[in-house]
């Protein structure tokens, strides 16, 4: 969906580095979400956000962190990235009161 | 938590044949179901969903139903097209204060439709 982009889309860096992921949206809409696609193995949840200062873990935090600049906008963060950290990084954002989450188009992060 | 199993793994069909997907959840709390698609090189999106007060819901070509006796629910695809192949995706949610945020995926279903 364009109105959920995610920045950048491939990326390739080298164990221990840190890594930001950044997502923007202009749907106007207060939650947001990130998730981790490995093959096999569906979406897992890192971590989703209600506002700007309501920041919660999901099901595999450990290893990442959050930011949220603003209601648009929501980073993940990979202090040091190790091999088991590549994957497909999917951001997603939702309305209050409405369950479709809306995707952003991913990110192929590759650890070497 | 919640755990989703989802079969099967690949799925492939004529064109024009049907197509089903089936999921089964652990946790009896869930009460909404929802079915996302994933085209190649695309996030997924939502392509419908059913809440655990209703057994069955339709849109068009697409079906979803609901055990929740069995604890299970199954996406059905009639009159197939090509444009139908992609990853599916079923999840369970429990509702939290009126909403049902916190997805719990399955591990998807790659469809593929042969003209």
């Amino acid at each position: 969906d364009a109105d959920v982009t995610q920045t950048p889309r491939n990326r390739i860096t080298k164990t221990g580095k840190r890594i930001m992921l950044e997502c923007s949206q202009t749907k106007g809409h207060d939650r947001m979400y990130w998730y981790r696609q490995d093959p096999g193995l569906g979406l897992r949840l890192i971590y989703y956000s209600f506002d700007v200062k309501d920041i919660n873990k999901g099901e595999i935090s450990d290893g990442y962190s959050v930011s949220r600049q603003a209601q648009a906008k929501f980073s993940l963060s990979l202090e040091s990235a190790i091999p088991n950290q590549t994957a497909l990084y999917f951001c997603a954002t939702s309305l209050t009161g409405i369950n479709e989450q809306f995707f952003g188009p991913g990110t192929r992060l590759t650890v070497l | 938590g919640e755990n989703v199993e989802q079969h099967p793994s690949t799925l492939s069909v004529q064109e024009g044949d049907s197509a089903v997907i089936k999921c089964t959840y652990s946790d009896s709390a869930s009460n909404y179901f929802p079915w996302y698609k994933q085209e190649l090189g695309k996030g997924p999106q939502l392509i419908i969903d059913i809440r655990s007060n209703v057994g069955e819901k339709k849109d068009q070509r697409i079906a979803v139903t609901l055990n929740k006796t069995a604890k299970h629910f199954s996406l059905h695809i009639t009159e197939t097209q090509p444009e139908d192949s992609a990853v599916y995706f079923c999840a369970a949610s429990i509702g939290s204060g009126g909403s049902n945020y916190k997805l719990t995926f399955g591990k998807g279903t790659l469809l593929t439709v042969n003209p």
